[in-house]
């Protein structure tokens, strides 16, 4: 199993410009999350998704977009790169237990953006 | 959201016990703990998890007071290779798949030969 995956490994934009960040998981979870990582700030929530075809809004979500098409995958977009969107993102997933508090994510190895 | 505070940083000589604390004073009835696990250049690694009480697993322990506004990750017999950053995560689950996740910005443990 290769885990979570991330598409990207790095990126530079020039500001306004648009890209999208793949994520993939080969463990069949239900739920998959969107982090982005600044120095000294440790990890904000950007959006979430607990199923196919649903998303909802984390801790820091305005300039980002998700979709989520199919179960495996989710989709982050920067339709407008700011510099202020320089950072690591990651993508973690996590299955769905009968004790929904259950939490155990799994992280990708991360995608270093820089906005010029 | 759940505010979650850790120690910036911690050194440790090879084979001691650590013990790294997260304040998490607003902490509600339904939020729970976890601790993660950072390397350089890496996601973050799932640790433990827990409610109250105290919770063991292979690699670690967590203790919550009855309270529960703070937690506390113990590393038995630390090696040089748990040099890394350690996250305090409050995760808030409000049903039906919603969720408020609350990381800590991180305590660096040195691990010092």
């Amino acid at each position: 199993n290769a885990g979570v995956t991330q598409t990207p490994k790095f990126r530079v934009l020039k500001t306004g410009q648009s890209m999208t960040l793949l994520c993939a998981q080969d463990m069949n979870h239900e739920y998959m999350y969107w982090y982005r990582q600044d120095p000294g700030m440790g990890l904000r929530l950007i959006h979430y998704s607990v199923g196919e075809g649903t998303t909802a809004k984390g801790e820091v979500p305005d300039g980002y977009n998700v979709s989520r098409l199919k179960k495996q995958n989710f989709l982050l977009g920067l339709e407008s790169a700011a510099p202020s969107q320089t950072s690591v993102y990651f993508c973690a997933s996590s299955r769905v237990t009968n004790r929904g508090w259950e939490n155990e994510q799994f992280f990708g190895p991360g995608t270093r953006l820089t906005v010029l | 959201l759940a505010k979650t505070t850790q120690p910036i940083s911690m050194d440790s000589y090879e084979g001691q016990e650590v013990n790294i604390t997260c304040s998490h004073n607003n902490i509600a009835t339904n939020d729970y703990i976890t601790w993660y696990q950072q390397f350089p250049s890496q996601g973050p690694r799932f640790i433990i998890q827990g409610y109250k009480t105290k919770v063991t697993n292979e690699v670690a322990s967590l203790f919550i007071p009855a309270d529960r506004k703070s937690s506390t990750l113990s590393l038995p017999r630390v090696s040089l290779s748990d040099t890394a950053v350690y996250y305090c995560l409050v995760v808030q689950y409000s049903g039906a798949g919603s969720y408020q996740l609350t990381f800590g910005k991180g305590t660096k443990l040195s691990v010092i030969p």
